[in-house]
């Protein structure tokens, strides 16, 4: 069974347009995470959800904005897309007070 | 600002051969440093350290933690093709669940 999963795979979209990325875990966990992996390979914190509270927001554009529906979901709006969008999108979830978090396969954001 | 540097960038051996990947790290009120390894996609988690001086093993991997000299490392023995992969370390500091990511050590294990 699929702990932490994402849809899409792979989001190939143009400039100005809005996309979301969903992601889901079934691992009972309460916090869920956003990641952006650049093409360098660094992965960078964007979002944190716990218990449908934003507890941290990296200095990210506001045409981001994490959507949580419910503890298993944390889902990734983005508006208004540029090139420098472009990128390996992972959700992680882990469970409040324990360090270890959980990846999804990532989503391939691609901007043309 | 927490900073994990990590090294090399990468590394070419030959399978059979021993590899040991740095990481060293600044971090306010460090809590724990974990190693992925990251094949194609997602990271997948190997490791985490929180005591120096404590090899955690799995199978051929090992890896200990520093926190004096605020580094760890994690050997590969007998390496093998499908050890090939990005590792990555991270650190938990301050800000609580969050982790800092170093920018990886692209192995590659050559038949």
């Amino acid at each position: 069974d699929t702990a932490v999963s994402q849809t899409p795979k792979y989001l190939v979209t143009q400039m100005g347009n809005d996309k979301s990325i969903k992601c889901e875990q079934n691992l009972g966990h309460d916090t869920m995470y956003w990641y952006k992996q650049d093409s360098k390979k660094f992965l960078k914190i964007m979002f944190s959800y716990n218990n449908k509270e934003l507890i941290i927001n990296e200095t990210v554009p506001n045409r981001f904005s994490p959507k949580s529906p419910d503890k298993a979901h944390l889902n990734l709006h983005i508006n208004s897309l540029e090139l420098g969008d472009s990128a390996v999108y992972f959700c992680a979830s882990s469970l409040r007070g324990e360090f270890e978090q959980y990846f999804g396969p990532g989503t391939r954001l691609t901007v043309t | 600002e927490d900073k994990v540097v990590q090294s090399p960038l990468s590394l070419v051996v030959h399978e059979g051969d021993t590899v040991t990947l740095n990481c060293s790290y600044e971090v306010t009120n460090f809590r724990s440093l974990l190693w992925y390894k990251q094949e194609k996609k997602a990271p997948t988690f190997l490791f985490m350290l929180t005591s120096s001086g404590i090899e955690k093993k799995s199978g051929r991997l090992s890896s200990i933690l520093d926190k004096k000299e605020l580094f760890s490392i994690l050997n590969i023995t007998a390496t093998q093709t499908g050890d090939s992969a990005i590792y990555l370390c991270a650190v938990e500091g301050n800000a609580g669940n969050m982790l800092t990511f170093g920018g990886g050590t692209r192995l590659m294990v050559k038949p």
